[in-house]
This record gives C-alpha cells, structure tokens and sequence, in this order.
C-alpha cells in the first residue's frame, strides 16, 4: 500500500505568478484535504474534496482551488501569489468523509514566493 | 468555532523522564482529538485519536493520552522520553459535522531530549 505523495517537493515562485501543486492519495482514499503550514506555526485547513466534490473550505480566499480527480488524486491551485503564501503545503487523504477516520499526511510541497 | 491550546512552544526533558505536553480545547459541539507529530522535513504521522470511546487512549511509540471533558484538556504523556522522540508535536480537533471542516491545529510543542 502506497502513502500519500506530493509534487513538487519544493518550489520558488515570484509574487503575482500562478503554482499548482499535486498529491497522490494513499490506495483505496476518496478524501483528500489540502492544509497551508507557515513557518513556526500548526497547519491551517484549507479545503477538503469528496468524491471530486468540494464539501468543506477554511478560512482562504478564492484564489485558492483545487480539482480532485476519479483516481482521487488531487491538485491545489493559487494565483496571483503574495509573499504571505511562502509556506509547507500537506495533502491529507483518508479513506471516508467522516471525522473519526485518520487522515493520512503527505511530506508536503515548500513553496517560497519571492 | 474550534480551537486549541497548546502550552509551552518548547519542553526540554531528559532521556528516560516522563514527556508531558499540553492541549486544551474549545468547542462548542462534542470533539474529536488528535495528537501528530512532525519529524524535520516530513509529513505529520498520527500518534492517537479520541473519538468518545474510551477516555484514556493508547498511541504509538509509548504515548498515550487522556480526555477530560471537566477540564477540556487533552494531554499527552509518555513515561520514559527517547531521544527518537525530539520532533514537533501538534494537538488538533475536529467537530462532528461529518469532517468537512478540516482539523484545527494548535501551534505545535517542540520536544527537546537531552542526553
């Protein structure tokens, strides 16, 4: 059984550019969160897809979107970059929409914005 | 609206002490918790979970942990620190709504072992 993977594992962008960043559920996942972690601080909920569906967003702007597709793979977009966005990104999946159910982490994505 | 505690940003203890790191909670419907930790340059790995079974909860590596709704306090404990065990320790809940709102983490306790 395959974990959770995330691509790229680092990447430099420069305010005002456009990044996507991509996970790969762990088997068998159809639910995939995506979390913001700035240096020095817990994660931060982003939004959570179900089912290629949105069903659950943080506290983000638009700017932040995402796509899950039928493999349940998953990718979060944001525009228009700012220098706050510098930050570890980590995918979650897990294997039901419920609470109880352990989300599994990614090593995350290190997007840096100059 | 959720949140959590977590006090003390850094504890230093010796190898072979008890770990004690702390987390309280609000919430305003009946929570879920967690406890991850996060070694450098990875991803976060579950250590437990409360999901209103049993009060005191076992983890992996030698953890454990106990609710108390009284004192809406969700500590985490190990008897004998390891030196394996110096990472960034996060205490997150999550209400019952179905999950779509994500966990919300504390900031995180840094966890010194000193020889």
């Amino acid at each position: 059984e395959t974990g959770v993977t995330q691509s790229p594992t680092h990447l430099i962008k420069t305010r005002g550019q456009q990044v996507t960043l991509r996970c790969s559920s762990q088997s068998g996942h159809n639910t995939v969160s995506w979390y913001q972690q700035a240096l020095g601080q817990g994660p931060q909920f982003i939004f959570q897809y179900y089912r290629e569906e949105e069903n659950g967003r943080g506290n983000f702007p638009p700017r932040f979107s995402g796509l899950q597709f039928p493999n349940y793979s998953s990718e979060l977009n944001v525009n228009a970059l700012e220098l706050d966005d510098s930050a570890l990104y980590l995918c979650a999946s897990r294997g039901g929409g419920t609470s109880t159910d352990t989300q599994y982490f990614g090593p995350g994505t290190r997007l840096t914005v100059l | 609206a959720q949140s959590v505690t977590q006090l003390g940003s850094h504890v230093s203890v010796s190898e072979g002490a008890l770990v004690l790191l702390r987390c309280n909670y609000s919430s305003s419907v009946p929570p879920y918790l967690f406890w991850y930790v996060q070694y450098p340059n990875q991803g976060l790995q579950l250590l437990l979970k409360y999901t209103s079974a049993a009060t005191l909860v076992k983890g992996i590596n030698g953890f454990e942990a106990e609710f108390k709704k009284s004192e809406t306090s969700f500590h985490l404990t190990k008897p004998s620190a390891h030196m394996s065990d110096a990472a960034e320790y996060f205490c997150a809940v999550s209400s019952r709504r179905g999950g779509a709102d994500g966990l919300t983490f504390g900031k995180g306790t840094h966890l010194i072992i000193q020889p």
